[in-house]
């Protein structure tokens, strides 16, 4: 069973646009939501993170955007380049020691 | 450099070998967790140590068998699996029990069952 849906699967946007992933979630005892970004032949690795008690955060050009009634959250990239070209997953965890559930991910293309 | 470190990097092997794959991380964690990753699915959670001990077996496999031998390194011993055991397997870390906590993962091992 999926705990954590992400949408679109892939996303194709041009240089200087906005990509916006969503993630909807239905265990209510998440309380720490990341993003991680991954680029071909590496790890993923934490990008930006919030906490339910917020209802936006943004750092630099990506802003998560929470719902907390709605059971979801996004990513925003504002002013997209191409080297963010990625696979990006939305996680969550409800558990001090951080098993994080994860979302199957969005390949993210940015065109020239 | 995310101070997590996996080798190999590649690993091909027949179905009746048996391989490790080892990970150690430069970061002073004390939580190191296996995870797979396998094309268009989620990230999967294999195994949980907190301080050397075994915390979750997220009902993995018994050809997957796990070794912490101290809290900067992690194996992953490997014994007659099957093509659909290929996929990338990370290893990661985090330091604490807080869940805002960052984990650090490494760059994986690449495996593939022939």
């Amino acid at each position: 069973q999926q705990q954590v849906k992400q949408s679109p699967q892939s996303l194709i946007v041009q240089k200087g646009g906005i990509s916006i992933i969503n993630c909807a979630y239905e265990n209510t005892a998440f309380d720490y939501f990341p993003w991680y970004q991954q680029f071909p032949g590496k790890g993923p690795a934490l990008l930006i993170a919030i906490r339910p008690d917020v209802s936006e955060k943004k750092e630099g050009r990506f802003t998560i955007s929470f719902n907390k009634s709605a059971k979801q959250f996004s990513l925003h990239i504002m002013d997209s380049q191409p080297g963010d070209s990625a696979t990006y997953f939305c996680a969550a965890s409800a558990d001090s020691w951080g098993k994080l559930q994860f979302g199957a991910g969005t390949q993210v293309v940015v065109t020239p | 450099e995310t101070g997590v470190t996996q080798t190999p990097r590649h690993l091909v092997m027949g179905m009746t070998n048996k391989k490790s794959l080892k990970c150690e991380q430069h970061l002073g964690h004390n939580a190191m967790y296996w995870y797979k990753q396998s094309a268009k699915k989620p990230l999967e959670l294999m195994f949980v140590y907190n301080f050397k001990e075994q915390t979750e077996n997220n009902s993995v496999p018994s050809r997957f068998s796990p070794e912490c031998p101290n809290s900067s390194h992690l194996f992953l011993h490997l014994h007659t699996l099957q093509p659909e055991d290929s996929a990338l397997y990370l290893c990661a870390s985090r330091q604490g029990a807080f869940s805002g906590n960052t984990i650090y993962f490494g760059e994986g091992s690449w495996l593939t069952v022939v």
